[in-house]
């Protein structure tokens, strides 16, 4: 059972544009969010992160929202850009963060020019 | 600091033989954990470590697969008879102690023929 789910496989936005990633989760338990970004060959990489006590988190280009009635998160990304395009994972863990992480299936992002 | 390094990068083995992957994690992270990802899925969660005790094991770790931290430092994770199903990507991450946000290496290609 996917615990962590990101339905969409790819995404397609022009550069400079906003880019929206989405994810649902279904587990009560989950109280920490995370978004990773990943590259061919090489491993995930941390974008930022919420806990459930907050709504949103900003770090430069990249937002986080967090809706705990919806059991839903997305990741924006203001303005996009070329180097933006990878395959992002949306994860959750309980306990503040403390427990193992549950990964989603990725959303492929491409920035076109 | 150079981040989390896992050797070797990638493994080509005939089904049957044992092989062993090791990760060295960041200096000062307590925590090392052990993914799995195999294509359009995300990170897995095999077993996670704090110093050297292993704290939690997924039921997706069967009786082959055996991992340590001998002394709190690198982790190595085997695989004895190997199988095909065990042709993955394999990932180590560390993390601070209580840290939600793991540091990811850059993984051991496995291929089993």
């Amino acid at each position: 059972d996917q615990q962590v789910k990101q339905n969409s496989p790819s995404l397609s936005v022009q550069e400079g544009r906003i880019s929206i990633l989405n994810c649902d989760y279904t587990n009560s338990m989950f109280d920490y969010f995370l978004w990773y970004k990943k590259y061919p060959a090489e491993g995930p990489t941390f974008l930022i992160s919420i806990s459930s006590i907050k709504d949103k988190n900003e770090d430069g280009r990249f937002t986080v929202f967090l809706n705990k009635s919806a059991k839903h998160l997305s990741l924006h990304i203001v303005p996009s850009q070329p180097g933006d395009s990878a395959v992002y994972f949306c994860a959750a863990s309980a306990r503040g963060g403390d427990d193992k992480i549950i990964f989603g299936k990725g959303t492929r992002l491409h920035i076109l020019p | 600091d150079t981040g989390v390094s896992q050797d070797p990068r990638h493994k080509i083995t005939k089904r049957g033989q044992n092989v062993t992957f090791r990760c060295d994690p960041i200096s000062e992270h307590n925590r090392l954990y052990w993914y799995r990802q195999t294509l359009g899925q995300g990170p897995e969660f095999l077993t996670y470590f704090q110093n050297e005790a292993q704290l939690e094991k997924s039921r997706l770790l069967s009786d082959r697969f055996s991992a340590e931290r001998p002394k709190g430092s690198f982790s190595t994770l085997e695989i004895q008879r190997t199988e095909q199903g065990d042709s993955a990507m394999y990932l180590c991450a560390s993390s601070l102690l209580q840290g939600s946000e793991q540091y990811f290496g850059p993984g051991t290609r496995l291929t089993v023929t």
